[in-house]
């Protein structure tokens, strides 16, 4: 059974940047799956960050690539996210989850199968 | 402003039908496949339809979904109390700004 546990401060200061870490276990994160990142703001709707495969291919979400960047460690199984210069909107629940993407002669397949039970980052002085 | 657009809130008394929209566009829902995304209070969302209408292991087919053009629907019958829940729609956008979208999601309240 296939697990993952985000991990990280839970308070960054503004202007700095904010890490965390997915730990996968019951499973490889060489599989045949993309790793994503997932925000939400408190009371809010779901927003994706970026994705990484095992060989280090990444997608951001244009309207943050200038500040994100996601990185895999395979020797520890786990993946990694880092946000720059944040302010106090990207004060979110932070999700890691295994996305699966694909494309067909129809479309892109896109979705996530599995998630973390998510971490609060609040960005505050 | 979410790139797929939802109605905030739907009701419907147990027992009952509701449907929940996600409307998009040709980049968007128009050419890639759609998913649905149910999150209970403070829980992580969890997946309930991929690929337009297939269901993960486990999920009842009480939960049904289709697309159109460039809109999808969400089906759920036979409302239970337990499924009073924020619901999602996500899909790959394929313009020059590409990458994944999500709906900004819908309030259900099962009266």
């Amino acid at each position: 059974q296939v697990q993952l546990q985000e991990s990280g401060p839970g308070l960054v200061k503004p202007s700095g940047t904010l890490s965390l870490t997915c730990a996968v276990s019951g499973g490889s994160i060489s599989s045949s799956n993309w790793w994503s990142w997932v925000r939400q703001p408190p009371g809010k709707g779901l927003e994706w960050i970026g994705e990484i495969y095992h060989s280090g291919s990444t997608n951001y979400n244009p309207s943050l690539k200038s500040r994100v960047t996601i990185s895999v460690d395979k020797s520890k199984n786990q993946f990694s996210l880092k946000l720059s210069s944040v302010t106090a909107a990207d004060t979110a629940v932070y999700y890691c989850a295994r996305d699966h993407i694909y494309y067909d002669s129809s479309g892109y397949f896109w979705y996530f199968d599995l998630w973390g039970r998510g971490t609060l980052v609040t960005v505050s002085s | 402003q979410s790139v797929l657009t939802q109605p905030p809130s739907v009701s419907a008394a147990p027992g009952q039908k509701v449907t929940i929209s996600c409307s998009g566009s040709s980049s968007n829902i128009g050419n890639n496949y759609v998913s649905w995304y149910q999150q209970l209070p403070g829980t992580a969302p969890k997946l309930l339809i991929y690929e337009n209408n297939k269901r993960p292991s486990g999920i009842p087919d009480r939960f049904s979904g289709s697309k159109s053009g460039t809109s999808a629907t969400l089906g759920i019958t036979g409302l239970q109390t337990g499924d009073e829940a924020d619901y999602y729609c996500g899909t790959w956008d394929s313009s020059l700004s590409a990458g994944g979208v999500f709906g900004g999601g819908t309030k259900l309240t099962v009266l």
